[in-house]
């Protein structure tokens, strides 16, 4: 069965700080997806990144980045220079083979940036 | 495109009371998903669909849920009756299962439902 662990259920920082926030995943399919999702006070859910299990190169985005590491099964997020404005809970999800299946989340880290 | 749409946004109902749940997927996307967020349970998956067909159904947690997709641009989730513990935000999601594997699920704003 697929799971996903976020251990940090809430993080404060201060503005300008640089805050990761960690996953870990597991799974018996050697074809999977990885996601984040950021779900700002409002409530909605917008997509940030995917990242298939073949592909472990980083990616950054201004000022975010994800780590995916296969060999500990982490797909970490960072983000750099905090601001006000990423104040949300962020979720991690996997889904097996394609993206037309089911996401399994896992609990939610809830970001706090205090200015 | 306007996104997924979902109605109504809140639902204040009492219980052993009818609630209907309405989704409309992005114009184009086959695959459509409830979830339910609940604070106790997180974000869950409760049905699924492909191309209109329910594939998954076994997160839907009793007989009192029930689910339909009559065209692919319409879905229903309906719980009859409702009890207090059904409230939570209902999210549905499409995707696309077009020709790239990198097919994300667009969220819908949710409806939050509060059963009394």
């Amino acid at each position: 069965a697929q799971k996903v662990t976020q251990a940090q259920t809430e993080i404060s920082v201060v503005e300008k700080e640089d805050v990761t926030l960690d996953c870990v995943y597991e799974t018996r399919d050697t074809t999977y997806y990885l996601f984040w999702y950021k779900q700002p006070p409002s409530g909605e859910l917008v997509f940030l990144i995917r990242r298939n299990s073949f592909d472990e190169q980083n990616e950054i985005s201004g000022r975010y980045s994800w780590n995916f590491q296969k060999s500990t099964s982490s797909f970490n997020f960072t983000i750099t220079a905090s601001q006000v404005v990423d104040s949300a809970v962020y979720f991690c999800a996997l889904s097996e083979n394609s993206g037309n299946t089911p996401l399994v989340f896992g609990k939610g880290t809830r970001l706090s940036v205090i200015a | 495109d306007a996104g997924v749409i979902q109605s109504p946004r809140h639902e204040v109902t009492e219980m052993g009371q009818e609630v209907t749940l309405r989704c409309k997927p992005i114009s184009g996307h086959n695959s459509l998903f409830w979830y339910r967020q609940t604070m106790m349970r997180g974000l869950e998956l409760l049905i699924y669909f492909n191309n209109n067909v329910p594939i998954d159904d076994s997160g839907m947690p009793e007989d009192r849920f029930s689910a339909k997709m009559p065209n692919a641009s319409f879905s229903t989730l309906k719980i009859q009756p409702s009890e207090p513990r059904d409230s939570a935000v209902y999210f549905c999601a499409s995707s696309s299962s077009g020709l790239t594997p990198y097919n994300e699920q667009f969220f819908g704003p949710g409806t939050r439902l509060t059963v009394l």
